[in-house]
């Protein structure tokens, strides 16, 4: 079975660029979730989605940020403009069911960003 | 305040020997318990769940881990670690009935096999 696929894996941009990240949930899976990996904040959910629709974006740092998902195999993290401080780990996963607690989340194998 | 707490940030154990990962945490109702598993370079995979019952849970790749709710602790164990294991180790901690989007996790402890 596939599991969830985030492209790219790696990104280098200079600062005040646009930067696209993708995330492919697990077929079937009807919730999905971004999150943000530094060192020094550890894992940090910036925004989730059940049925396409985001439930909660609390997380997302500032208005520079923005998410959608379009249909349910398909979501997009956008940045921007981007900033030497967004570099990090951005993971997507996805979990079945509508992200009830009993639901684990599956992630994929993340995007590192470099910002310069 | 809800919170999960990993004390150690890295541990070092020798192949072959045991291993407990702490975690505790602080939360107001009752908790929904999980350890994921982060290899170099890849997202994280679950490795065990706790819900309720049985306060010994199994999961792969041999580990185990115990609920304490005396004790607020969930600890992970394994009986004989390989170098394989080397890897970062995250619990996360959940409401009951509640979403996964109000999870939890703690900063991690990561995990070095010497030979």
């Amino acid at each position: 079975d596939a599991g969830v696929i985030q492209s790219p894996r790696h990104e280098v941009t200079e600062m005040g660029q646009e930067v696209t990240l993708r995330c492919k949930p697990i077929s079937g899976h009807n919730s999905l979730f971004w999150y943000r990996q530094t060192m020094m904040r550890g894992l940090e959910l910036l925004i989730y989605f059940n049925n396409n629709v985001p439930i909660d974006d609390s997380g997302m740092p500032e208005d520079r940020f923005s998410a959608k998902m379009p249909n349910a195999s398909f979501s997009t993290l956008k940045i921007q403009p981007s900033e030497p401080r967004d570099s990090a780990v951005y993971f997507c996963a996805s979990s079945l069911g509508q992200g009830q607690i009993n639901q684990p989340q599956h992630f994929g194998d993340g995007t590192r960003l470099s910002i310069l | 305040a809800q919170s999960v707490t990993q004390p150690d940030i890295h541990i070092t154990v020798s192949e072959g020997a045991s291993l407990e990962l702490r975690c505790n945490y602080s939360y107001g109702a009752t908790p929904y318990l999980f350890w994921y598993v982060q290899s170099p370079g890849q997202g994280l995979q679950l490795l065990l769940k706790y819900f309720s019952g049985d306060t010994l849970v199994q999961g792969i790749k041999g580990f185990e881990a115990e609920f304490k709710r005396s004790q607020s602790s969930f600890n992970l164990r394994k009986p004989s670690v390989h170098w394989s294991d080397a890897a970062e180790y995250f619990c996360a901690v959940g409401p009951y009935g509640g979403s996964q989007g109000n999870l939890i996790f703690g900063k991690g402890t990561k995990l070095s096999v010497k030979p």
